[in-house]
């Protein structure tokens, strides 16, 4: 069983372009939604994170866009570069005493071509 | 401030051996998560352990263990591998309430 779905698989944009990657998720117990970015042979890095009593939240070029009703969430980049290129993953978590179980999404490869 | 260190990097085990795999804290971090990362399934959660106490688990079979030192390091231990459990093992790290913070991972291959 999938809690957090996400799409594309994959994407190909053009230096400058604003690649989106989507994410919805099914329990509305989540109250935490990161998004990490995965270079090859690293582990995932925190990009950028929201709670639901926010629709909207800018870190840099990073923005996440936040849908309750629709249990939906999104990673848009502003500008992007070819070093942005890379495998992004969002997540999702609920509240359970400090402790953080993330469910991840299948993760985006994205390519941002110069 | 040093990240979170994993060892070994890389492991190659055939079907039915144990592996024990470590992970070392951000200092002051005294939770630690283990993930498994696969093409076909992603990220998924196998544990956490704070206090040397496992406080969340993920479904996964009891071959798979782990366990948390006084100093906050963690060990994570496969037995009886299988080939399916070739995988790249990710350990994080947080303070209680924070944000995870990934190692680079563990590369298993089963043979």
């Amino acid at each position: 069983q999938q809690q957090v779905k996400q799409s594309p698989q994959s994407l190909i944009v053009q230096k400058g372009g604003i690649p989106i990657i989507n994410c919805a998720y099914e329990n509305t117990a989540f109250d935490y939604f990161p998004w990490y970015q995965q270079f090859p042979g690293k582990g995932p890095a925190l990009l950028i994170a929201i709670r639901p009593d926010v629709s909207e939240k800018k870190e840099g070029r990073f923005t996440i866009s936040f849908n309750k009703s629709a249990k939906q969430f999104s990673l848009h980049i502003m500008d992007s570069q070819p070093g942005d290129s890379a495998t992004y993953f969002c997540a999702a978590s609920k509240p359970q005493g400090g402790s953080e179980k993330l469910v991840f999404g299948k993760g985006t490869k994205l390519t941002v071509n110069p | 401030k040093a990240g979170v260190t994993q060892t070994p990097r890389y492991l190659i085990k055939t079907r039915g051996q144990q592996v024990t795999l470590s992970c070392s804290p951000i200092s002051g971090h005294r939770s630690v998560s283990w993930y498994q990362q696969t093409p076909g399934q992603g990220l998924q959660f196998l544990f956490e352990y704070f206090s040397e106490t496992q406080r969340n688990k993920g479904n996964f079979p009891g071959r798979f263990s782990g366990r948390q030192f006084s100093n906050s390091r963690s060990e994570m231990n496969v037995s009886t591998l299988e080939l399916g459990d070739s995988a790249l093992y990710l350990c994080a790290s947080k303070k209680n309430g924070g944000t995870q913070y990934f190692g680079p991972g563990t590369r298993l291959l089963v043979l």
